[in-house]
């Protein structure tokens, strides 16, 4: 079946520091890919995604590219900010939109 | 144009208990997903529903929980005699009618922590 993995938490970095979290799915046919975030105490909010290969998503300085070849879609980000820090969760969708979910990397910035 | 609205945001109960989990859609969003967030875990899909029909419930245990869309009002998840494990986080997400060719955007609520005594 379908899944994503992500890399384990938690990250820590210092402010202004460059992410990378990494994510690789497997999945029949061509899906969706996404990044979500949640904020402590929050629901989920969508933060990017790609629908095809080669397609770059990107919000808020964050940047993710569906790369087919390795099955990835690692998100980055150049300078990271303490309002950053939340659980970010790397995301697959077929068309039966069934949203399968990685475990979620836990992101500490420190000022 | 208000987002998905869960209720509560808390909920508390002691075992064998019900609990009722409420999800109002986006305005115009006729499809409702929702999906279950153990400690430290990621989400996992539970039941996709359209307005009076169940679409795919193979997330779903086989006992103790339902879920409905009825025609007029919010999606309910139903968990029947409730048992420890059972607490988590619930999140209900809607999204538009499909659009062909297109992936289908989840908006998701706040959730719902259920908490079992």
């Amino acid at each position: 079946g379908n899944s994503v993995t992500q890399m384990e938490g938690p990250v820590t970095l210092s402010e202004e520091a460059f992410l990378t979290i990494n994510c690789t799915y497997t999945a029949t046919g061509y899906p969706s890919l996404f990044w979500y975030v949640q904020y402590p105490g929050e629901g989920l909010q969508l933060l990017l995604k790609a629908t095809k290969a080669d397609d770059k998503g990107s919000n808020k300085g964050f940047e993710a590219t569906y790369r087919k070849e390795t099955t990835s879609f690692h998100l980055e980000k150049g300078s990271v900010q303490v309002s950053d820090s939340a659980v970010y969760f790397c995301a697959s969708m077929n068309r039966d939109d069934k949203i399968i979910f990685g475990k979620g990397t836990r992101l500490h910035i420190l000022p | 144009n208000a987002g998905v609205m869960q209720n509560p945001r808390h909920l508390v109960r002691r075992r064998g208990q019900e609990a009722r989990l409420r999800c109002s859609p986006m305005k115009g969003h006729s499809h409702v997903y929702w999906y279950r967030q153990l400690p430290e875990e990621g989400l996992k899909f539970m039941v996709y529903l359209q307005k009076e029909n169940i679409i795919d419930e193979s997330g779903m245990p086989k006992e103790r929980f339902s879920a409905e869309f009825p025609k007029e009002g919010p999606s309910i998840l139903r968990i029947q005699q409730v048992v420890r494990g059972d607490s988590a986080a619930y999140f209900c997400a809607s999204s538009p009618p499909l659009a062909p060719l297109s992936y289908n955007e989840q908006f998701f609520g706040p959730g719902t922590r259920l908490t079992v005594l």
